[in-house]
């Protein structure tokens, strides 16, 4: 069965470092999400992307985060000046046929710890 | 109450009994989906109901999904230690491609 997946599992930086964290989404998917889960809180939406450009960000996501789809497969998410407070599992999904009922698969996530 | 708010926030039964998670919920939506969450691991999608559908069957999940009411509900019978996660709805906002989570219910079943 088709799954979205993620890398690194685990992603350690320092304070002030630029990361990017990368997702393949399921291949014949049309709409690619970012969300957030901080230690112990609820999954947070940042961002929806289709057709190359973002369709909606949440007021978490700033100027520090960016999106790209640089290829056909890859799907990635950068935040460029990290802070502690970034430390959280990201998570990416996909979602097809462009209908916004459609179901939204996750991978596995990236935990992020910003030291 | 927030968007994707269930309860209970804990429960706890034993093997073989059914579970029920219910998720309440603020503003129109489009669909609501239920995701599982094993500790420290990622989302597993087990069932998306959509706005104009009142009941779902998915093995031994069923979801029902009031309109009237702003709700939903999750039901695991027969329930099995590896049943064992966090259980979370998550509603699609009427003209919105985000998903709202709520806080989640951390359901334990005991062997």
């Amino acid at each position: 069965e088709p799954e979205v997946t993620q890398t690194p599992s685990h992603q350690v930086t320092q304070m002030g470092q630029e990361v990017i964290l990368r997702c393949v989404p399921i291949s014949n998917h049309l709409y690619f999400y970012w969300y957030r889960q901080i230690l112990g809180q609820k999954v947070e939406f940042l961002v929806s992307f289709y057709n190359n450009e973002i369709s909606e960000k949440s007021e978490i996501f700033d100027d520090q985060f960016s999106v790209e789809r640089p290829d056909g497969s890859n799907f990635t998410l950068k935040i460029r000046s990290t802070k502690l407070e970034d430390s959280a599992m990201y998570f990416c999904a996909s979602s097809g046929h462009g209908l916004i009922t459609d179901t939204q698969y996750f991978g596995p996530g990236t935990r992020l710890t910003v030291l | 109450s927030q968007q994707g708010e269930e309860d209970p926030q804990a429960l706890s039964i034993q093997e073989g009994e059914n579970a029920t998670m219910n998720c309440s919920y603020k503003t129109s939506i489009n669909n609501l989906q239920w995701y599982r969450q094993n500790s420290g691991r990622g989302l597993v999608h087990l069932i998306l109901i959509r706005s104009n559908e009142r009941e779902k069957h998915s093995g031994r999940l069923r979801v029902t999904l009031d309109t009237s009411k702003k709700s939903s509900s999750l039901l695991i019978t027969a329930s099995r230690a590896a049943d064992t996660a966090s259980y979370f709805c998550a509603t699609s906002l009427s003209g919105t491609y985000k998903y709202i989570f709520g806080t989640g219910t951390r359901l334990k079943v005991l062997a």
